[in-house]
């Protein structure tokens, strides 16, 4: 594809219900991100994948928040038992493997609302 | 917080102005970047700047980067209001432990008029 999409654009939830959240990143990119943004916290970062290495977990919220990433392409971002605070845009990007000094292009995000 | 500071907050400027967001960080870095968010949605990749570079230009843009005072500027010349948007800047760490994640800013909210 021509970009990092993501689906769904909107999902709407009860509190207490599991949701996924989908992430296809740019073909070849190795790296992938998901970030989320939300109005009392700004952009954070919550995990890393790099082609087949343990991910980076540093960023995720509670044990409620899991992610994978099959075949080093899709990812999905799962959160367990919803809470009001968990409402946010879910932004995934990916990037080539030199990370440090590549940028990274951003999906469209998942706008996640709890109910 | 781990995120550095921007400000202003919000920018309001006439088209044809120049518009400067500035961005304060708190630890040593490999690169700063700045992105755009038009609409709370996806970033745009604007620039990248290497902590051993002072000055970069792009187009209209221009950045700088103080790392003695962990600091840096976005200027943007004659500005257009289609550069009405949010503006973030984003350090990667140099312990981030090679992941380049993005350590943001809590960015700018630009408006141009016409």
């Amino acid at each position: 594809g021509a970009g990092v999409s993501q689906s769904p654009s909107n999902k709407v939830t009860e509190k207490g219900k599991d949701v996924e959240l989908r992430c296809d990143p740019i073909s070849g990119h190795t790296a992938l991100y998901w970030y989320r943004q939300s109005l009392g916290q700004g952009l954070e970062f919550l995990i890393y994948f790099q082609g087949n290495s343990a991910p980076d977990k540093s960023g995720l919220p509670s044990d409620r928040f899991s992610a994978e990433r099959t075949g080093g392409s899709v990812s999905t971002l799962t959160i367990q038992r919803t809470q009001q605070e968990d409402s946010a845009v879910y932004l995934c990007a990916s990037s080539s493997p030199d990370v440090t000094y590549n940028e990274q292009f951003f999906g469209p995000g998942t706008r996640l609302t709890v109910l | 917080s781990q995120q550095g500071e921007e400000d202003p907050q919000a920018l309001s400027i006439q088209e044809g102005e120049n518009a400067t967001m500035n961005c304060s960080y708190k630890t040593s870095i490999n690169n700063l970047q700045w992105y755009r968010q038009n609409s709370g949605r996806g970033l745009v990749h604007l620039i990248l700047i290497r902590s051993n570079e002072r000055e970069k230009h792009s187009g209209r843009l221009r950045v700088t980067l103080d790392t003695s005072k962990k600091s840096s500027s976005l200027l943007i010349t004659a500005s257009r209001a289609a550069d009405t948007a949010s503006y973030f800047c984003a350090t990667v760490r140099t312990r981030s432990g090679n992941t380049g994640k993005l350590i943001f800013g809590q960015g700018t909210t630009l408006q141009v008029k016409p």
